[in-house]
């Protein structure tokens, strides 16, 4: 049972377009919700998150959007470049944070 | 430099063979914790530990092993390798005061 669902798998954008991963969660206890970036060979690296108390969050060009209700969030790339090019997991956690459980990822390729 | 380091980088095993995979953190982080990452299938969790002394399963502990006897090191034993655990694995450790993981740059297992 997948509890973060994550789509799309893949996305392909121009250098200027606006990349949109959506995330879904079943677990009404999740209360942290961060991004992950992952480039080829490296290991993922926290990008931003976010908590259940705000709808929205913005780092950079990079904005998190939540919708509680529906128990749906997004990542938005503002400005898209090149070097965006990567795999981003969303993952959601409980208050202990001791525990992540992320979504499939998204392959982004940001053409120029 | 700060950060978490794991070893080997890349491995081959047979089937049956039994190895450790080794984790060491500089940032005196509280928890710590051990993923796997296969295609289409983010990243699960085999086991985490909130401090030395302490480990608990996650999603997929089956076949795995760990122990925590500093705050240091959290290695992963695979007690007899088998061809589905190949996979990429990653650990991961925070403070505890903190929410985002720091994740190390993987290890790539491949057991034929």
């Amino acid at each position: 049972q997948q509890q973060v669902k994550q789509s799309p798998q893949s996305l392909i954008v121009q250098k200027g377009g606006i990349p949109i991963i959506n995330c879904a969660y079943e677990n009404t206890a999740f209360d942290y919700f961060p991004w992950y970036q992952q480039f080829p060979g490296k290991g993922p690296a926290l990008l931003i998150a976010i908590r259940p108390d705000v709808s929205e969050k913005k780092e950079g060009r990079f904005t998190i959007s939540f919708n509680k209700s529906a128990k749906q969030f997004s990542l938005h790339i503002m400005d898209s470049q090149p070097g965006d090019s990567a795999t981003y997991f969303c993952a959601a956690s409980t208050a202990a944070g001791n525990k992540l459980t992320f979504g499939g990822g998204t392959r982004v390729l940001v053409k120029p | 430099n700060a950060g978490v380091t794991q070893t080997p980088k890349f491995q081959v095993l047979k089937t049956g063979q039994s190895m450790t995979l080794q984790c060491a953190q500089d940032m005196n982080h509280e928890y710590m914790s051990w993923y796997r990452q296969d295609p289409g299938m983010g990243l699960r969790l085999i086991h985490y530990s909130v401090g030395a002394g302490i480990t608990d399963q996650g999603e997929v502990p089956n076949g795995y092993n760990v122990s925590r006897s500093t705050t240091e090191d959290f290695p992963l034993r695979l007690l007899s390798a088998a061809p589905s655990q190949t996979s990429v694995y990653f650990c991961a450790s925070r403070g505890r005061d903190g929410y985002g993981y720091t994740f190390g740059s993987g290890t790539r297992l491949t057991v034929v």
